[in-house]
């Protein structure tokens, strides 16, 4: 199975401060059809998983343009440019690119 | 608007069975994969497996094959997960959520499902 690794664990963030979050997998990610399935989600406390991206920097419907997320092979970010309050979440990477589908273990961006 | 509703709480005793059901509003069943995943307290998440409502066909990861069943009831746009042999580590919440290419763009809000003697 695909390994997704996320740091920090834990990033205390300061309000209008920039944030960024970094996710490896243990093999490259590009699909022998060219897109490399790697997608962010938000899990606000109490909440269901929100898709943030898709396909590494797909910005999905609704999503602040304060989120961008960025990478390629192996190597992933998801960076929020000025923290607000209502962005205290749990995020994860997931990767859709190899049988099983699999997640990040989640990092949680707390304020500082 | 798409939406998935999730049945509600089940507490289920040790080597029992669970079903959990998805119904869906907003969109034709049968155009996107529904796929599982399950949340065990505090805990992050783990991709379960996912059905075709088109066809049928079913994926499962390792970790639960043998043990999980997933299938769509098309008239009346419903998914349902079944877990057999259940075990406290069972205990999670477990939800559906609908994928569009390998992304699941839409989730459901969530069954809690606990194991307890």
């Amino acid at each position: 199975d695909v390994v997704m690794t996320q740091s920090p664990l834990s990033l205390p963030a300061t309000l209008g401060q920039p944030a960024s979050i970094s996710c490896r997998s243990s093999q490259s990610l590009v699909h022998s059809d060219g897109n490399t399935y790697l997608n962010w989600y938000q899990q606000r406390p109490g909440q269901s998983p929100r898709l943030l991206f898709y396909k590494v920097s797909k910005r999905d419907s609704g999503v602040p343009d304060r989120f961008s997320a960025s990478g390629s092979g192996t190597d992933f970010t998801l960076k929020i440019s000025r923290m607000e309050a209502e962005d205290v979440a749990i995020y994860y990477c997931m990767q859709g690119t190899r049988w099983p589908l699999t997640f990040g273990g989640g990092t949680r961006v707390e304020i500082k | 608007e798409v939406q998935l509703v999730q049945s509600g709480p089940e507490v289920k005793k040790p080597g029992s069975t669970v079903k959990i059901s998805c119904k869906v509003s907003g969109y034709t069943l049968t155009d996107h994969y529904m796929h599982w995943v399950q949340q065990a307290p505090g805990k992050g998440l783990e991709w379960m497996g996912l059905v075709d409502p088109a066809d049928g066909e079913t994926i499962y990861a390792e970790k639960f094959r043998g043990r999980v069943t997933t299938n769509a009831d098309t008239s009346i746009d419903t998914v349902y997960m079944s877990l057999n042999s259940l075990t406290s580590e069972d205990t999670a919440v477990y939800y559906c959520a609908v994928g569009r290419g390998w992304e699941l763009f839409k989730w459901g809000q969530g069954s809690l499902v606990t194991v307890s003697s």
